[in-house]
């Protein structure tokens, strides 16, 4: 079983649509968790963090479920823009700073 | 902003080759990281510094090694070159452990 995983998609969805991913993680001493976003043949870059309470960045919210060892984003009113692959982040043990890399989910938002 | 600069964007190199790899941060970043992203793979990490001086093997540590002499800069090193290096190699720095790494823009390498 992979230590991070998440539906690699595509998820192809109109503009204006509300989208959503999870993603379960195996390992129940992980303590911090991320979204990254990557643009084809670019780094991934940081989208944001995600707090054990949920946490919410304009269109964009996370979600984290410590019992069921799952972490979602929401996307409200995709935009074109949003186009990318979702990675799923978490740490192996807390304050290593080994992260785990989830291998993404593809998002392609059309017009 | 954090910029993580590395040296080069597509390198080509042949089996055998010793081959550096540079990365740096403008940050004073205590925390370096390097990875290989491969297709079906995702993101994995080769090896990891927290300090000058001090390294870890990271997941796949297995053909390279590392060096960290100053602060800011991270280099991975391959020290006899094979085909099964070929890939996308990115550095990653941050402040705290726990806290999110800003990427480099990645070096393409292949090996021939």
């Amino acid at each position: 079983r992979k230590e991070v995983e998440q539906d690699p998609g595509p998820f192809n969805v109109p503009e204006g649509a509300t989208v959503a991913f999870n993603c379960t993680y195996s390992n129940s001493a992980s303590q911090s968790f991320f979204w990254y976003r990557q643009d084809c043949r670019k780094e991934p870059k940081l989208l944001m963090s995600v707090y054990s309470s949920g946490n919410e960045d304009g269109r964009f919210t996370a979600q984290l479920n410590r019992a069921s060892q799952y972490i979602s984003l929401l996307i409200r009113d995709s935009k074109l823009s949003d186009s990318a692959t979702y990675l799923c982040v978490v740490n192996r043990r807390s304050n290593t700073g080994k992260l785990i890399f989830g291998q993404g989910t593809t998002l392609q938002v059309k017009p | 902003d954090v910029k993580v600069t590395q040296s080069s964007r597509y390198l080509v190199k042949r089996t055998g080759e010793k081959v550096f790899l540079e990365c740096v941060q403008d940050m004073d970043h205590e925390n370096m990281f390097w990875y290989r992203q491969d297709p079906g793979l995702g993101l994995r990490l080769i090896y990891f510094s927290y300090d000058v001086k001090m390294k870890e093997k990271g997941d796949i540590p297995e053909g390279y090694s590392v060096s960290r002499e100053k602060k800011e800069r991270f280099s991975l090193i391959l020290e006899s070159a094979s085909t099964n290096q070929t890939s996308m190699y990115l550095c990653a720095s941050s402040f705290y452990r726990d806290r999110g790494q800003n990427f480099g823009a990645g070096t393409r390498l292949s090996v021939l």
